[in-house]
């Protein structure tokens, strides 16, 4: 059964302290891993898309990385207004090479103090 | 460009009755996927359509249904309300292999 498995489930740090979040998952055939912020009372909000092991991508002070059976999510002196809860999802390839729907992980809730 | 739009914002319902919830893609978008949020079971995948027909479905009871129109506008209806109904709905819309984008929600408590 594919699986997504975030940790920490919440995460304090305080202002330009870097850390990293886990997402560890397990899939027949990855077609892609994706990465999403949300905020309270809104919808996720489309961060990165990795598709191979090795792959890295970076977006100010986030880094997404992947290896075959997990990604990293590296936040880089995080500021205040990174607090966000940072979800995880993958999506496979089905039979015929169809994609399948995203299945998404419980997410790390991330709080950044000034 | 304007995102995905989702109405309504809130609803309160009573045990029994049922909901219908709208949701227009991003133009030109033509798959919209919904999913259900639980703070218990987080983001759980309802259902997805394209050009108007049902795509992939995820494992939830036939109370659950959906519908999409010729101009890519979604519905869902969910039938007999139960207290466990009670979530906020996502509606998403993708374009070719794009990611999905997500509307901010409804937000549907049942009484």
């Amino acid at each position: 059964e594919d699986q997504v498995t975030q940790s920490p489930e919440a995460l304090r740090l305080q202002e330009g302290e870097s850390s990293s979040l886990n997402c560890s998952y397990t899939v027949s055939g990855l077609r892609g891993l994706f990465w999403y912020r949300q905020d309270p009372g809104k919808g996720p909000e489309f961060l990165f898309t990795l598709y191979s092991a090795g792959e890295e991508k970076e977006k100010e002070r986030l880094k997404a990385t992947l290896t075959k059976k997990e990604s990293f999510l590296h936040i880089t002196a995080p500021k205040p207004e990174d607090s966000a809860t940072y979800l995880c999802a993958v999506q496979a390839v089905l039979h015929g090479g169809s994609q399948g729907n995203l299945i998404f992980g419980k997410g790390t809730k991330l709080s950044v103090k000034p | 460009k304007a995102g995905v739009t989702q109405t309504p914002r809130y609803l309160i319902k009573t045990r029994g009755q049922q909901v219908t919830l709208s949701c227009s893609p991003i133009s030109g978008h033509r798959s919209v996927s919904w999913y259900q949020q639980t703070p218990g079971q987080g983001l759980q995948f309802l259902f997805e359509y394209f050009s108007e027909t049902q795509r992939n479905k995820g494992n939830f009871p036939g109370r659950f249904s959906g519908r999409q129109f010729s101009n890519s506008r979604s519905e869902m209806n969910v039938s007999t309300l139960e207290l466990g109904d009670s979530a906020l709905y996502l509606c998403a819309s993708s374009s070719g292999n794009s990611p999905l984008h997500f509307g901010n929600g409804t937000r549907l408590t049942v009484t």
